[in-house]
């Protein structure tokens, strides 16, 4: 059973940094891609980024791009989203999702963890 | 692109609903459209994966299909039960400029 588990969420000033961090087990970590997707208080869902299997290749939304860097190790089978310079639009519940096809022709998710909440008082 | 869904949708137990999703650019059938099911207080959980196809698990009185001539996909609940309730997400990937698209969301509510 695949199961994936969010941690180091919490309150954060506009400016600083944070790191989340998504145990994953139940599957070959480094067989697929990841991802990370937020959703702020009572809104829709926004995709963060994705990482492929290998953590070679990253991607980001516009939104975060430049501010937010994702990485995997393989090693610990452990996710992680480095957050600096955090606004309070950043402010969300932090989803850790585990692809669910070809990742090199389609993304989707398959699985996802519980959440770990950022705020970022504005 | 994005994708556009209804805010709401609302019908009786037992009926069928179908809500929308529609794609502002390029043609609906370049990208698989996924649906995912958030109830509320829980993560989000596929019921729709590549246009219409079911996870094991997800019951067939979900379906998914999509129209090039409105170029939307649609996720159609027959049968309806109160446990449906939640929020619907579809989402499809922008293969153009590698980010991941979702919808803004339907809330389904059962009444």
């Amino acid at each position: 059973e695949v199961q994936l588990l969010e941690s180091g969420g919490g309150v954060v000033p506009p400016g600083g940094s944070l790191r989340l961090s998504c145990g994953a087990s139940g599957f070959t970590f480094g067989s697929y891609a990841m991802g990370w997707v937020r959703q702020a208080p009572g809104k829709g869902l926004e995709w963060v980024s994705s990482i492929s299997g290998s953590g070679s290749d990253t991607y980001y939304a516009d939104s975060v791009k430049g501010r937010f860097t994702m990485s995997k190790d393989i090693s610990k089978n452990t996710l992680y989203l480095q957050l600096n310079s955090v606004r309070a639009d950043d402010t969300a519940l932090y989803y850790c999702a585990k692809d669910g096809g070809n990742f090199w022709t389609d993304w989707r998710f398959d699985s996802w963890g519980q959440g770990t909440l950022v705020t970022v008082p504005s | 692109f994005m994708l556009t869904q209804p805010p709401s949708v609302s019908e009786s137990p037992g009926k069928t609903v179908t809500m929308s999703c529609t794609r502002s650019s390029g043609s609906i059938a370049t990208n698989y459209v996924h649906w995912y099911q958030q109830r509320p207080g829980s993560s989000p959980a596929t019921v729709i994966y590549e246009d219409n196809q079911r996870p094991s698990g997800v019951p067939d009185r979900f379906s998914g299909s999509i129209d090039s001539s409105s170029n939307s996909a649609s996720l159609t609940i027959s049968g309806l039960k109160t446990e449906d309730e939640g929020d619907y997400y579809c989402q499809s990937y922008d293969s153009s400029n590698q980010r991941m698209v979702f919808g803004g969301g339907t809330k389904l509510t059962v009444l």
